[in-house]
C-alpha cells in the first residue's frame, strides 16, 4: 500500500445530478477526513472518522452531503443535487491515532475534481 | 473571527536564495502546526511539524519557527532549487478539536 487513493480522478456532472466519491486510506490508519478545496484557497474540512465512526462534521456539510465508512476500510463520499458551487477539488486524508494523542500527521490523496454544469 | 493568514499569494526568488514564508494566526491556540507543500492538481504532501513548546525545527534544507506570542511560524527552505516550486500550506490543529485548518499557501516560484 503506497498511499492514500482516490477515485475518480476528475468528475464532471449536470446540476441536480448525485454523485459519489471513493477513497481507500493508507491500510493501517484509523482515522479518515473529508476536505474541500477550492482554486487559490486551502483544503476546507469537512468530516473526519475513527474506524467506521464518524465523529465530527463541518457546517459546510450540508444535508445534501453525506459520508460513510462503513467497515472502518474505504470511505464514501456522496453529494445529492449538485449544485455549481459543489465545483472543487475534495481530498481524502488518513492517519494513525497517535498513542500520545497529542498530534498526528495526515496523509492526503491526490484529490477529485469536480465540476458541476 | 478566526483567520490564518499566509504572507502573500506567490513569492518569486531567485536560485540559490532562501525563500522565507509566513504563516500569521488569529483567535487560534494551536497545539501544533503543520506545513504541506501541494503541486498543482495534487494533494497536500507533509513536510515538518512543530508543537506549541517548539521553536525551531529543521529537516534538509527546511526550517520551520513557531512564535506563540507573535501567533507566527516562518517557513525557510535554504539553497532553493526549482524543483522547490510550488504551494506551501501552513495548517494548524487545537488541542480538543479535530479538524485541521489550512491556510489559503503562497505559491513560491523558484527562478533558474
Amino acid at each position: 500500500d503506497t498511499g492514500v487513493s482516490q477515485d475518480p480522478r476528475h468528475k464532471i456532472t449536470k446540476r441536480g445530478q448525485n454523485v459519489t466519491f471513493r477513497c481507500d486510506p493508507i491500510s493501517e490508519h484509523n482515522r479518515l477526513y473529508w476536505y474541500r478545496q477550492t482554486l487559490g484557497q486551502g483544503p476546507e474540512f469537512l468530516t473526519y472518522f475513527q474506524n467506521e465512526a464518524q465523529l465530527e462534521k463541518s457546517r459546510l456539510l450540508s444535508d445534501r452531503f453525506s459520508a460513510e465508512r462503513p467497515k472502518g476500510s474505504f470511505s464514501t463520499l456522496e453529494i445529492q443535487r449538485t449544485e455549481q458551487g459543489d465545483s472543487a477539488m475534495y481530498l481524502c486524508a488518513s492517519s494513525l491515532e497517535s498513542p500520545a494523542g497529542a498530534w498526528e500527521t495526515q496523509y492526503f490523496g491526490p484529490g477529485t475534481r469536480l465540476l458541476v454544469l | 473571527s478566526q483567520k490564518i493568514e499566509q504572507n502573500s499569494e506567490a513569492l518569486n526568488i531567485q536560485e540559490g536564495k532562501t525563500a522565507t514564508l509566513t504563516c500569521n494566526y488569529t483567535n487560534y491556540s494551536p497545539a501544533y502546526l503543520q506545513w504541506y507543500r501541494q503541486d498543482p492538481g495534487r494533494g497536500p504532501v507533509f513536510l515538518l511539524l512543530i508543537r506549541e513548546n517548539e521553536k525551531e525545527k529543521r529537516k534538509e534544507r527546511l526550517k520551520v519557527t513557531f512564535d506563540t506570542t507573535l501567533k507566527q511560524s516562518l517557513f525557510h527552505i535554504t539553497a532553493s532549487q526549482p524543483a522547490d516550486s510550488a504551494t506551501y500550506l501552513c495548517a494548524l490543529r487545537e488541542n480538543n478539536n479535530n479538524d485541521m485548518r489550512f491556510g489559503a499557501g503562497t505559491r513560491l516560484t523558484v527562478k533558474p
